[in-house]
């Protein structure tokens, strides 16, 4: 299947601080890319939907100020987490699809610690 | 607005036996996609098996198969011969057949795997 690569794997950060998260599709083009937030033992919370080429959606509830997405390739979404504070450690997934009809395929996540 | 209830948080099978894992959604589109997706320790989010809505047929990869009840909303996801390897949390997956491709999670069903 198609790889997804996520970068870092882990951070931690000093409260008030900005951190930049990657999603990379390797080895296809996606014009389309998701960004889910999971806490422990919970689900996959969608955040927002990242397009290629024009400004995010994002979903009820969540702050675009604060997550601010960015989407300027076909291979690459990154996720800042902007004046973060410990309420935002959480796990942060990426997911993308070759098509709008085929299995998504998600990242390898991020652990966001906010120290 | 679409939503997936998985009612069993946890869920436990010997080694070599069968389990079944629940879920019903609610839609009133006609035309989805269905999938669960298994998540181990690592995190790495990884599809076990995906239904078109518009199929009858069940879909089975390998031990893996489904039980796909369009009116009843409902879509279990039968694991045969268990093994240790299987056990992780296991996400049921909701996806509209429109322009949006983003996907509505369950909550979860963590199984474990007796030896």
């Amino acid at each position: 299947g198609a790889v997804v690569s996520q970068h870092p794997s882990w951070v931690i950060c000093k409260s008030g601080t900005s951190v930049k998260i990657e999603c990379r599709s390797l080895d296809f083009q996606a014009t389309t890319m998701f960004w889910y937030r999971q806490f422990p033992k919970q689900s996959l919370m969608l955040m927002a939907t990242s397009n290629e080429g024009s400004k995010a959606t994002y979903e009820q509830g969540v702050e675009k100020d604060k997550f601010l997405i960015n989407h300027a390739s076909l291979t690459l979404s990154t996720l800042t987490v902007t004046s973060a504070h410990p309420e935002d450690s959480s796990f942060y997934i990426c997911s993308a699809s070759l098509t709008m009809n085929t299995e998504a395929f998600f990242g390898q996540g991020t652990r966001l610690t906010v120290v | 607005a679409q939503t997936v209830t998985q009612s069993q948080p946890e869920m436990s099978v010997q080694e070599a036996e069968t389990v079944t894992l629940s879920c019903t959604y609610d839609t009133s589109e006609s035309d989805y996609y269905l999938f669960w997706y298994k998540q181990p320790p690592s995190r790495q989010m990884i599809l076990v098996i995906r239904q078109e809505a518009y199929k009858q047929q069940n879909a089975t990869e390998n031990r893996f198969s489904v039980n796909f009840q369009k009116a009843a909303k409902s879509f279990s996801l039968k694991i045969s011969d268990s093994q240790l390897g299987d056990a992780a949390m296991y996400f049921c997956a909701f996806r509209g057949g429109g322009a949006t491709n983003k996907l509505i999670f369950g909550t979860g069903t963590l199984l474990a795997v007796q030896p």
